[in-house]
C-alpha cells in the first residue's frame, strides 16, 4: 500500500492525558501537512513541514499541540493535557512539491476522543 | 485570511440526474487554484477535480466538471449521471500562491444520491 497511512485509528482517552499520533505520508513526497475536522465541518489546517522543516502553524495549534518531522519522513503530532474540545479526527496529508500544487493525498485520519 | 464558502449544507439528486454543489471564496490573489474533494462515509478524503485560476477552460474530469467564474470568485462542481457511489461529503478547498501554503476548505455539502 502506497497511500498515506495513520496511527492509529481510533483513539479513546481522558481529559489531562498526553496523546501521540503518528502519519506516514507517501514516500516521494516532501509536504507533509496535519489538519483537524470536527463534525460538520471541513478540514482546519493546523501544521506543514517542508521536509522535515516545520514552516507554518496555525493559530489554532496551541501550546499544547507540537508536532515533528524528525527525518523529513513520518510525523507525529502530541496532544498534551488534553481537554473536551480536542475531540476531533485528525488528519494528514501529503503532497509532492513537483510540479506546482498538487492534489493532497490524505490519510484516514485518526479519531480522537476525550472523555 | 482566505475564506470559501459552500451555502449549501445538504443536496440530494436522483440517481442518473444531474445536481450543482456551490463554492465562492474570498480572495485578493489573481493566481491560485481551487480543488473539490470528497469524502465518503468512514472513508479517506480524495481528490475530485483541480482548476487552476490562470486557466479560463473549465476542468473536466469524467462526470465531475466546473464552472469556475473567476470575476464572481464562484467554483460550481456539476456531477453528471448521478452514481450511488457518489453519495459523500464534498469539500471546496482553496490554495494561493503568495499567501503561505496552506489550503483552506469550506464546510462541505453532504449530497444524497436517491435510487
Amino acid at each position: 500500500d502506497t497511500g498515506v497511512s495513520q496511527d492509529p485509528r481510533h483513539k479513546i482517552t481522558k481529559r489531562g492525558q498526553n496523546v501521540t499520533f503518528r502519519c506516514d505520508p507517501i514516500s516521494e513526497h516532501n509536504r507533509l501537512y496535519w489538519y483537524r475536522q470536527t463534525l460538520g465541518q471541513g478540514p482546519e489546517f493546523l501544521t506543514y513541514f517542508q521536509n522535515e522543516a516545520q514552516l507554518e502553524k496555525s493559530r489554532l495549534l496551541s501550546d499544547r499541540f507540537s508536532a515533528e518531522r524528525p527525518k523529513g519522513s513520518f510525523s507525529t503530532l502530541e496532544i498534551q493535557r488534553t481537554e473536551q474540545g480536542d475531540s476531533a479526527m485528525y488528519l494528514c496529508a501529503s503532497t509532492n512539491l513537483a510540479g506546482g500544487p498538487r492534489e493532497q493525498f490524505f490519510g484516514p485520519g485518526t479519531r480522537l476522543t476525550v472523555l | 485570511a482566505q475564506t470559501v464558502t459552500q451555502s449549501q449544507p445538504e443536496m440530494s439528486v436522483q440517481e442518473a440526474e444531474t445536481v450543482t454543489l456551490s463554492c465562492t471564496y474570498d480572495t485578493s490573489e489573481s493566481d491560485y487554484y481551487l480543488f473539490w474533494y470528497k469524502q465518503p462515509p468512514s472513508r479517506q478524503m480524495i481528490l475530485v477535480i483541480r482548476q487552476e485560476a490562470y486557466k479560463q477552460q473549465n476542468a473536466t474530469e469524467n462526470r465531475f466538471s466546473v464552472n469556475f467564474q473567476k470575476a464572481a470568485k464562484s467554483f460550481s462542481l456539476k456531477i453528471s449521471d448521478s452514481q450511488l457511489g457518489d453519495a459523500a461529503m464534498y469539500f471546496c478547498a482553496y490554495k494561493g500562491t503568495n499567501t503561505g501554503n496552506q489550503f483552506y476548505f469550506g464546510t462541505g455539502t453532504s449530497l444524497t444520491v436517491i435510487p
